[in-house]
């Protein structure tokens, strides 16, 4: 089956700072790899996907990047603010509709 | 849009009893709903994946006797714990994949369980 790898597990920058975590994966048949924010308490909410098909994706401050000869993805949070303080978790999906496999998390710290 | 509720949001329960959590998709329909269980400072672990009107299909290690699933609708899918004990304790989320959306996946706020 599809192993995902998280890193780093714990992060902490200061405010207005960059972050970037890094996932792996093992499936060169996935296709889909999705972000989520999951605060203290609460489930997780998708803050940016990307598809195979595409190399990069922005939003905001927010971007992925995907590079699937290398079986990697990346998140990248620019301008941290206190208020991105949480846990953020990749997924990877091997095809359409299929579930998804989450990486470990990582909890981000930003100090104002 | 694309809003996932769950309740109750907290429960606490005697051991031996069962519990019912419910998944609605709000403002889509879900023709698939994903159950997940999540251990303090974990990651999701799926437990079954729900179809609208079939039987759900659980992941390896998942007792389907004890978990019982539920999907009577395209915008409800209930979990019922069965014959609670204390390690059944945890925080469960279900999420729902957006009808003709095929990847997008929306999670609930999840439900925290504990079981004295």
């Amino acid at each position: 089956g599809e192993n995902v790898e998280q890193h780093p597990s714990t992060l902490s920058v200061q405010e207005g700072d960059s972050a970037v975590i890094k996932c792996t994966y093992s499936d060169s048949a996935s296709n889909y790899f999705p972000w989520y924010k999951q605060e203290l308490g609460k489930g997780p909410q998708l803050i940016i996907d990307i598809r195979s098909n595409v190399g990069e994706k922005k939003d905001q401050r927010i971007a992925v990047t995907l590079n699937k000869t290398a079986k990697h993805f990346s998140l990248h949070i620019t301008e941290t603010q206190p208020e991105d303080s949480a846990v953020y978790f990749c997924a990877v999906s091997p095809r359409a509709g299929n579930m998804l496999t989450f990486g470990g998390g990582t909890r981000l710290m930003v100090k104002p | 849009g694309a809003v996932v509720s769950q309740h109750p949001s907290r429960v606490i329960c005697k051991s031996g009893t069962s519990v019912k959590i419910e998944c609605r998709s709000l403002d889509f329909q879900a023709t698939t709903m994903f159950w997940y269980r999540q251990f303090p400072k974990q990651s999701l672990m799926l437990m079954a994946t729900s179809n609208e009107g079939s039987k759900a299909t659980y992941e390896q290690g998942v007792e389907k006797d004890k978990f019982l699933i539920n999907h009577a609708s395209l915008t409800l899918s209930t979990l019922t714990v069965t014959s609670a004990h204390p390690e059944d304790s945890s925080f469960y989320i279900c999420s729902a994949r957006v009808r003709d959306r095929a990847h997008e996946q929306y999670f609930g706020p999840g439900t925290r369980l504990t079981v004295t």
